[in-house]
Formats: structure tokens, sequence, C-alpha cells
């Protein structure tokens, strides 16, 4: 069965550190990979998404992720957090393969906090 | 302005009363969704629609009927609602189930059932 976990409920660091928000999941085959943030009373917004091709991918407000099949991993990462990342944070799954297409498995959400 | 919208964003009801979420994409996206949130759960999806007429089950489909008659609109409709569906729901549009495009979501409806 198609699964993601994120091992962390709660990530907290300081402003200008680097932030990491971990991800695992466990899809048989090539699994597209994504990130949403959600800010309080908002719906979820889209930050990066893994298909194919390079493991680390970009996205918005200077989020990268890496994609480690070996590890079935998919951590987000940012080299210098900011007070305004703070949000709740998760990681979703899609299994591209046959009548499962449709769906999409998200985790449970790591809520991060920065400190200034 | 590209969106979807939701409404009611807020309803406090009572059990056994039906009642309809409507949901609605300006983007003619073939794919949309609806989620419901809990704390500690995550987002778990309770129906999808690959395009107009084609609807599917996700993972918590029991007590709730959607339909897709026009490609802008999947309405969530709970037939005879419980307390066990209070929940915070998201509905998500995408251009199609078979694109690897990301999800539009809606800003939510908070539901509370009494």
């Amino acid at each position: 069965a198609q699964s993601v976990a994120q091992p962390e409920d709660q990530v907290n660091v300081a402003e200008g550190n680097p932030l990491t928000v971990k991800c695992t999941y466990s899809v048989s085959g090539n699994p597209y990979l994504f990130w949403y943030v959600q800010y309080p009373n908002r719906g979820l917004q889209f930050l990066l998404k893994y298909i194919t091709g390079d493991n680390l991918v970009k996205g918005s407000y200077g989020f990268e992720a890496e994609f480690n099949k070996s590890q079935t991993s998919f951590h987000l990462k940012k080299p210098s957090a900011l007070v305004s990342d703070s949000a709740l944070y998760f990681c979703a799954v899609r299994d591209p393969r046959g009548s499962t297409l449709g769906r999409l498995y998200f985790g449970r959400g790591t809520q991060l906090t920065v400190w200034p | 302005e590209a969106q979807v919208t939701q409404n009611p964003r807020y309803l406090i009801t009572v059990t056994g009363k039906k009642l309809t979420v409507t949901c609605s994409q300006n983007m003619n996206h073939e794919y949309m969704s609806w989620y419901r949130q809990d704390p500690g759960l995550g987002l778990r999806q309770i129906y999808y629609s690959m395009n107009v007429e084609v609807t599917d089950k996700g993972d918590v489909p029991e007590g709730y009927k959607v339909s897709r008659k026009e490609k802008r609109n999947f309405p969530l409709i709970l037939e005879s609602p419980s307390p066990n569906q209070t929940s915070l729901y998201f509905c998500a549009s995408s251009l199609g189930g078979y694109n690897t495009g990301e999800l539009f979501f809606g800003e939510g409806s908070r539901l509370t059932v009494l």
C-alpha cells in the first residue's frame, strides 16, 4: 500500500539557520513526489515536485528537496530559514501507475517554527 | 484570477440534516478532488474525479457523495451528517489526472456537526 511518513510533528529552527523537513514514502516503482505548505486558516499551496530527472529540485520561496530513491526519501530543505517560513508542511506522493493514478497520499504534516 | 472556490467556508449543522459543500474552479482543470483535514491525521482523500461524469473513491468515502456534471463544479454531499464528519474540508483541482501538475486548493470549509 502507498503511504507517506513525516517522522517529525514539529521542527524548530532559528532564523538564518538551515532547515530540513523529512519525508519518506512507500510506493512501488517511480513515484511522483510533492511538497505543499499551509499557512494558518488557508488552503495548501504547492511548493515543488519531483517527477523525473535531477534528484535535487528547486521550488518556491527558496525551498528545495532531494529525491533519494535508495532511501525512499524526499526531504525538504532551505539553506537559510525565515520567520515567515513558519507554517505546516505536507509531503505527498502519487503512484503514476494504472488504477491508482488519481490517488494522492499526504503525510500527517510537520509544523515548522522559525524563531527570530 | 485562477482560483478554487468553496462554499460555505464555515457551517454548523445538526446530525442528519443533509448538506452540500460546493466547489468551483475557473482553470478548466479536468481533475478535482475532496480532502478532509483532521489534527494528527493530515489530509485524507474522500473522492476524486478524473473528468466529467468520472468519479472514484479515495481513502475515506463513507458518508459522502459527489457528482461531476460539469467540468468546473464538484460538489460534496453529506446525505446524513454525523459528528464524526466534523472536519476541515478542502477541494482541489489540477490540469489532469494523467498530468504531473500540482494541485490548486480552495480555502477550506470548516464543518461542525452537532
